[in-house]
């Protein structure tokens, strides 16, 4: 399986930290997505990065991929209580995407 | 504007009582996926259409079944639905290879 695993599995900050969330995987991948999903709604997509490139920004997010070690880390900077949700990163290949476990972050006021 | 929609949002069906969820699109997408999520768990891929090509993923139980009559609709068929399936199962789409997903609000089994 190239199921991702994230990294915490629950993370629980201040309004204004930095929250980082990492994810590992096991196979090739052609490129690997982040997603946000809040309590029992659909996921929404926030950043694709390509097997061939190292790092993306997105306003308050950053994305890093280490293809060598199948990692990939999802920085988000200056959080806000509406960061509050469950993030999943998911790694693609011929069309199939594969969902991780997910972090739940909690920020607080 | 909704762009993936499923309908209904919420199903509540009885114990071996086959039900149907359906999903459409006015995205004009490639590829359509259905996903079963249990609570707290990761969303889990049962199968997939590109275009009209069905792929079923080798773990997805023979319970489930897709039809995609179009490019716009796909459907999800539990024939006998068990307590195990309640979930929420989640429709998504995407371009092609290499894109983003859009996913669909989901709808909420509930097996009594």
């Amino acid at each position: 399986s190239q199921q991702g695993e994230e990294d915490p599995q629950a993370l629980s900050i201040q309004e204004g930290e930095n929250a980082t969330m990492n994810c590992s995987y096991k196979t090739s991948i052609n490129n690997l997505q982040w997603y946000r999903q809040n309590s029992g709604r659909g996921l929404v997509h926030l950043i694709l990065i390509r097997s061939n490139e190292r790092e993306k920004h997105s306003g308050r997010l950053r994305v890093t991929l280490d293809t060598s070690k199948k990692s990939s880390s999802l920085l988000i900077t200056a959080s806000r209580a509406a960061d509050t949700a469950s993030y999943f990163c998911a790694t693609d290949l011929y069309s199939t995407l594969t969902f991780g476990k997910g972090t739940m972050l909690l920020v607080s006021p | 504007d909704a762009m993936v929609i499923q309908n209904p949002r919420y199903q509540v069906t009885q114990f071996g009582k086959p039900v149907t969820l359906s999903c459409s699109q006015t995205l004009n997408h490639n590829v359509m996926y259905w996903y079963q999520q249990k609570s707290s768990q990761a969303p889990k891929l049962l199968f997939h259409y590109y275009d009209k090509d069905f792929n079923n993923e080798a773990d997805t139980p023979d319970n489930f079944q897709s039809r995609r009559p179009n490019t716009s609709f796909c459907f999800l068929d539990i024939r006998s639905p068990g307590l195990g399936d309640a979930a929420m199962y989640l429709c998504a789409t995407s371009r092609a290879e290499n894109t983003e997903a859009f996913f669909g609000q989901g709808t909420r089994l509930t097996v009594v």
